[in-house]
């Protein structure tokens, strides 16, 4: 089954615990990214990759990093986890035909930092 | 740069009424166009699309047609169900490849 995977699906940490959030598709795709979502925000970009070894930063970069060694895995690293960046997680990938395809959409993770 | 401006929600509806989310965009060329549907405790799922001018996406009674001279996106269904309960995201696919969303709108639909 085609899918985008995230793990774990719930978090509850402390402020500076250093925490990864994994990422995996089985569908090839080129590009994955990752959103956060917050209430009266919508989704907004945190990191995007468009191959291996190639990430660039979204509209919301700062606390996070990522790192994409292989075409199917793209983590998500919090250094330092801090209260703001309590919110619900969201991976994705998809082809890219030059200006924007389907995005298919993991299940989510939700994490609070306290 | 580029944007989407959806309507504010919630929105509550009968069982059976006809519902339209309106969605306008701002962009620079010509960007494939998209509905995502939310349901309670899912990720995002993709409802339809449409890739250029005039064209009209449509998929489980749900339509938008892309409208150029409007710059507008909007989502309609003549009768909708609860099980249709859930956050509709208008979005745009920017030139790096992303999706650019609108907030979000809530439907709840009562029987």
């Amino acid at each position: 089954e085609a899918q985008v995977t995230q793990n774990p699906r719930y978090l509850i940490t402390v402020t500076g615990k250093k925490l990864t959030v994994t990422c995996s598709q089985n569908m090839n795709h080129e590009y994955m990214s990752w959103y956060r979502q917050d209430p009266g925000l919508g989704l907004r970009q945190i990191y995007y990759s468009m191959n291996v070894e190639v990430t660039d930063k979204g509209d919301v970069p700062e606390g996070y990093k990522v790192s994409r060694k292989e075409k199917r895995n793209f983590p998500l690293i919090l250094e330092s986890p801090s209260p703001n960046q309590t919110s619900l997680y969201f991976c994705a990938s998809g082809l890219r035909d030059g200006f924007g395809d389907e995005q298919f959409f993991g299940p989510g993770t939700r994490l609070t930092v306290l | 740069g580029d944007s989407v401006t959806q309507m504010e929600g919630p929105v509550t509806l009968s069982e059976e009424a006809f519902l339209t989310i309106n969605c306008t965009y701002t962009a620079t060329g010509y960007p494939s166009l998209f509905w995502y549907v939310q349901y309670p405790g899912e990720g995002l799922q993709l409802l339809l699309k449409a890739t250029k001018a005039d064209d009209k996406g449509s998929n489980k009674g749900f339509e938008a047609t892309y409208r150029k001279e409007t710059t507008s996106f909007h989502l309609e269904k003549g009768s909708v169900q609860v099980s249709d309960s859930a956050v509709y995201f208008c979005a745009l696919g920017g030139s790096q490849g992303n999706l650019i969303f609108g907030k979000g709108t809530k439907l709840s639909v009562k029987p």
